[in-house]
């Protein structure tokens, strides 16, 4: 059965500095998902990752993913106070149903001045 | 608007009440899915649903019931709550399959 573990679990970045969290799973898994929560809040859905080599981009995130590796990175470019946020990645259990997704446990990201 | 409505957003009940979480999204999604958030453990699958006609144990559906009868509609049943479902739980929809999934607000639990 698919495991996904991220790290860092918390990261505490200043602003304008670049950071990388790095996701890791165990078995094949066709697709890896990111996810973003604020605090009190909701999840929001980032980037779907495809296929090997897949890389996505939106504003300061970078999400790419390797499945030979199987790890998937979210890089964050040039920080700033707005994303502070706990992240979390997903993959598709592929031995099982399409529709089983397997979470990583977040990482928290605070990004101060 | 384009939205995922969860029902109530907080409920204290007590052990062995049954109780329904309503999730209702009108954006005319095919895939419905049910998560609860609990510290430490990030986000676990609880059941979810390809389309009408095809339901699914996530990881963690012990407890808990769901009903697809239409396509807008995914509730979520505790027939004998017990206090290890306190919880935060979101339902969430996507076009097809897990891609791209719009949650909703979070309905917080607590089962004395």
């Amino acid at each position: 059965e698919l495991k996904v573990e991220q790290n860092p679990l918390f990261l505490s970045m200043q602003e304008g500095k670049n950071y990388t969290i790095y996701c890791n799973y165990s078995t094949t898994s066709d697709r890896l998902y990111w996810y973003r929560q604020d605090p009190g809040k909701s999840l929001e859905s980032l980037f779907v990752l495809l296929s090997n080599g897949a890389v996505k981009q939106e504003g300061r995130l970078m999400a790419s993913l390797d499945t030979k590796a199987r790890l998937s990175t979210l890089h964050i470019t040039a920080a700033v106070h707005d994303l502070s946020a706990t992240y979390f990645c997903a993959g598709r259990n592929y031995g099982g149903s399409q529709g089983n997704l397997i979470f990583g446990k977040g990482t928290k990201l605070s990004v101060k001045p | 608007e384009a939205q995922v409505t969860q029902n109530p957003r907080y409920l204290i009940t007590v052990t062995g009440k049954k109780l329904t979480v309503t999730c209702s999204q009108n954006m005319n999604h095919e895939y419905m899915s049910w998560y609860r958030q609990d510290p430490g453990l990030g986000l676990r699958q609880i059941y979810y649903s390809m389309n009408v006609e095809v339901t699914d144990k996530g990881d963690v559906p012990e407890g808990y019931k769901v009903s697809r009868k239409e396509k807008r509609n995914f509730p979520l049943i505790l027939e004998s709550p017990s206090p290890n479902q306190t919880s935060l739980y979101f339902c969430a929809s996507s076009p097809g399959g897990p891609d791209t999934q719009y949650f909703g607000p979070g309905t917080r639990l607590t089962v004395l």
